[in-house]
């Protein structure tokens, strides 16, 4: 079947240190998604990707990174220069249409030790 | 300002109950519309979209939509609550390839 997997599930992340969410999709779209989710506060797009080796800010960059070398591939770096990392990540995609839903992966849990 | 609202944090019906959850959207133009449910810990499912045509649309696990241009809202209906649809639902319109997102209704389901 094909979908969006995310890993790890959980992750913990030490003052100082980057770590990277890994998002695949082998739905052959060719747009993809990172969102961030707090309580109460719905999703935030951080980055997306139309295409491969192209990528545009969202809403809540600032302290991220990402990569899209591959089309089935859009990992997520979060830097030390987030100062909040603590959240729930959630990756989609979607067919580069206007008017396609986004479909999603089941998300990482970023916590701070 | 273009914004999606979803009045409602949270809700709470009784098993069997009728469910509507409120979306309304501030847009220049008609969007294209959707509804997401959100099970604790998972990622987003679609169960729902707008795009044209006939304003009441179906989706799966028995839900519907209205779409009224008039009021710019996109409300989510049910007639009768299982306790499995217990989760956080996600109203979400697209402009061209972008897509907004509500913030979101919790939803309880009582015995």
């Amino acid at each position: 079947d094909g979908g969006i997997t995310q890993s790890p599930k959980y992750l913990f992340r030490k003052e100082g240190q980057n770590v990277t969410l890994s998002c695949e999709q082998n739905l052959n779209h060719d747009a993809m998604y990172w969102y961030r989710q707090d309580p109460g506060q719905g999703l935030r797009l951080i980055y997306y990707s139309q295409i491969v080796n192209d990528f545009q800010k969202g809403d809540i960059a600032e302290g991220y990174s990402v990569s899209r070398e591959k089309k089935e591939s859009f990992p997520l770096t979060v830097t030390s220069a987030q100062k909040n990392p603590t959240a729930f990540y959630l990756c989609a995609s979607r067919v580069d249409r206007s008017g396609q839903p986004q479909h999603f992966g089941d998300g990482t849990r970023l916590s701070i030790l | 300002a273009q914004s999606v609202t979803q009045p409602d944090i949270h809700i709470t019906v009784s098993e069997g109950a009728s469910l509507e959850l409120r979306c309304n959207y501030s847009y220049g133009a008609t969007p294209y519309l959707f509804w997401y449910v959100q099970s604790p810990g998972q990622g987003l499912q679609l169960l729902l979209k707008y795009f044209s045509g006939d304003t009441l649309v179906q989706g799966i696990k028995g839900f519907e939509a209205e779409f009224k241009r008039s009021q710019s809202s996109f409300n989510l209906r049910k007639p009768s609550v299982h306790w499995s649809d217990a989760a956080e639902y996600f109203c979400a319109v697209g402009i061209n390839n972008d897509m907004r997102f509500g913030a979101g209704t919790r939803l309880t389901v009582k015995p």
